[in-house]
C-alpha cells in the first residue's frame, strides 16, 4: 500500500533555510502536496507539485522532486517564526481519482530567533 | 466565518460513553473526510464521504460511526469510547479542479477519553 515518510522534527534559527524531505511509495501519483498546520489550528494546503515537474518555486518556497528516487523536498528561504509549523506531504491514496490522501507523519519545524 | 465548522472543539469523556463529533462546511463540496491526528502517526482517514449516499470506511474505521446528514454535515460517532481514542479529530471537504485535490480542514476536535 501507499506510505509516506517524513522526518519528526527540524530546529533551525531565524533567517536561514530550512528543508523538509518526505519520501512517498506510489509512483502514480499526479500531484504531491505540502500541507501546514499551525497550533492549534486544522491543516492549510501550502503548495503542491505536479509530476511532471521537476521543481516548482514560490515565493520563499521551493519544491523539489526527484520522481526517480520517490523524493520530494521543501525548502523555506529566510526561514521566519511565523514559519514554526508541523508540515505534512501527502499523495493521493489509491489513484489520483479517489480523492483520498495519504499523509505523512508530519515534520515540526522550530525556528529559534 | 470559517468555512469547515467543528463542534465542540474540546471534549472529555469517560470511557464506554457514546459521543458525537459534528462537522459543517460552507464550502458546497460533496466530498468529505474524517480523520485522527496523533502525534508522531500523522493524519488517519477514519470514514469518508462522496455524497448523501456514499460512505466509505478508511483505514481506523473501527469503533467509529459517521452519518452525511445532508451535503453540508458530516458527523463521527465513537459508539463506546475507550482511551486509546484520545486524539485529535480533523474534518474536512475537498474539490477537484484540474486533477488537483485541494482538501479544506476544520479547526479540530480535542478529546480526551478517561
Amino acid at each position: 500500500g501507499e506510505d509516506v515518510e517524513q522526518s519528526l522534527f527540524l530546529s533551525v534559527r531565524e533567517g536561514d533555510s530550512s528543508v523538509i524531505n518526505c519520501t512517498y511509495t506510489d509512483s502514480s501519483s499526479t500531484y504531491l502536496y505540502w500541507y501546514k498546520q499551525e497550533p492549534g489550528a486544522g491543516l492549510q494546503l501550502l503548495t503542491y507539485i505536479f509530476s511532471n515537474m521537476d521543481m516548482k518555486q514560490d515565493q520563499r518556497l521551493t519544491v523539489l522532486l526527484n520522481k526517480k528516487d520517490k523524493h520530494l523536498s521543501l525548502r523555506i528561504a529566510d526561514t521566519q517564526t511565523g514559519d514554526s509549523a508541523i508540515y505534512f506531504c501527502a499523495e493521493p491514496g489509491e489513484g489520483w481519482n479517489t480523492g483520498k490522501l495519504i499523509f505523512g507523519q508530519g515534520t515540526t519545524l522550530q525556528v529559534k530567533p | 466565518d470559517a468555512d469547515v465548522t467543528q463542534t465542540p472543539r474540546n471534549r472529555i469523556t469517560k470511557t464506554g460513553k457514546r459521543i458525537m463529533l459534528e462537522c459543517s462546511q460552507t464550502k458546497g463540496h460533496d466530498r468529505m473526510y474524517w480523520y485522527r491526528q496523533d502525534p508522531g502517526l500523522g493524519l488517519r482517514l477514519i470514514y469518508y464521504s462522496f455524497d448523501v449516499k456514499d460512505i466509505n470506511k478508511g483505514e481506523i474505521s473501527d469503533g467509529y460511526s459517521v452519518s452525511r446528514q445532508a451535503q453540508a454535515k458530516f458527523s463521527l460517532s465513537l459508539e463506546s469510547a475507550i482511551p486509546n481514542q484520545t486524539a485529535l479529530y480533523f474534518c474536512a471537504t475537498s474539490d477537484r479542479g484540474q486533477g488537483r485535490e485541494t482538501q479544506y480542514f476544520g479547526p479540530g476536535t480535542r478529546l480526551l477519553v478517561l
